[in-house]
């Protein structure tokens, strides 16, 4: 069965850069398929944020690209997100997840961290 | 802004039938980009419920099907019981690579 499991700080200050990781259990990240961030404000709506695939190519949401980065680590069989210069606006239960590459859908999803960009 | 429209809510008494629609374009599901339908069942990660316009994965009861015409695609849930009440999106991807969910709909059993 696979798990994926995000980690990193809750509370971020307004500027810095926002970083988390997704633990993936049950499965190579390195078999195939892709690997992506998705992110849910409080009360509002799902917005993807980017994908990587196995082999490293990276897709990134058009309103965020300038901000983002998606990383993999096979060796620890994870993949990351950095966010840089948050506001408020990015405070939101960040989702990571497999995006099979033949059907283009998200199969498996972690449970989700809440980040808060406060001071 | 999300580029796949539904309805924010839509209700119905328990046995009844409801369906949610996904409006798209030209660029998205209009382009052929399958659309995938997800659960959000309140303080928990959004579940697949169906994938490539009409397939469910195991597990899920056959009360739900997706279907698909034109730039629109719609969830129907027949026989709706309690335990439906959540939140639908439907997600589908565009000629940019990007992906694109929907806005969102909010199913109420009465």
């Amino acid at each position: 069965q696979v798990q994926l499991q995000e980690s990193g700080p809750g509370l971020v200050k307004p500027s810095e850069t926002l970083s988390l990781s997704c633990g993936v259990s049950g499965y190579s990240i390195s078999n195939g398929d892709y690997w992506a961030w998705i992110r849910q404000p409080p009360g509002k709506g799902l917005d993807w944020i980017a994908t990587i695939s196995y082999g490293g190519v990276t897709q990134y949401s058009p309103s965020l690209k300038s901000r983002v980065t998606i990383s993999l680590d096979t060796s620890k069989n994870h993949f990351s997100l950095r966010l840089r210069s948050v506001t408020a606006a990015d405070t939101a239960i960040y989702y990571c997840a497999r995006l099979t590459v033949s059907g283009q859908h998200f199969d498996y999803w972690g449970q989700g961290a809440l980040v808060t960009v406060s001071s | 802004q999300s580029v796949l429209t539904q309805p924010p809510s839509v209700s119905g008494a328990p046995g009844q039938r409801v369906s949610i629609s996904c409006t798209g374009s030209s660029s998205n599901i209009g382009a052929g980009f399958d659309v995938h339908w997800y659960q959000q069942l309140p303080g928990t990660a959004p579940k697949l419920l169906i994938f490539a316009d009409t397939n469910r994965p195991s597990g899920v009861p056959d009360r739900f099907s997706g279907s698909k015409s034109g730039t629109s695609a719609s969830l129907a849930i027949s026989g709706l019981e309690a335990e439906d009440e959540a939140d639908y999106y439907c997600q589908s991807s565009d000629l940019s690579l990007s992906v694109s969910f929907g806005t969102g709909t909010k199913v109420t059993v009465l």
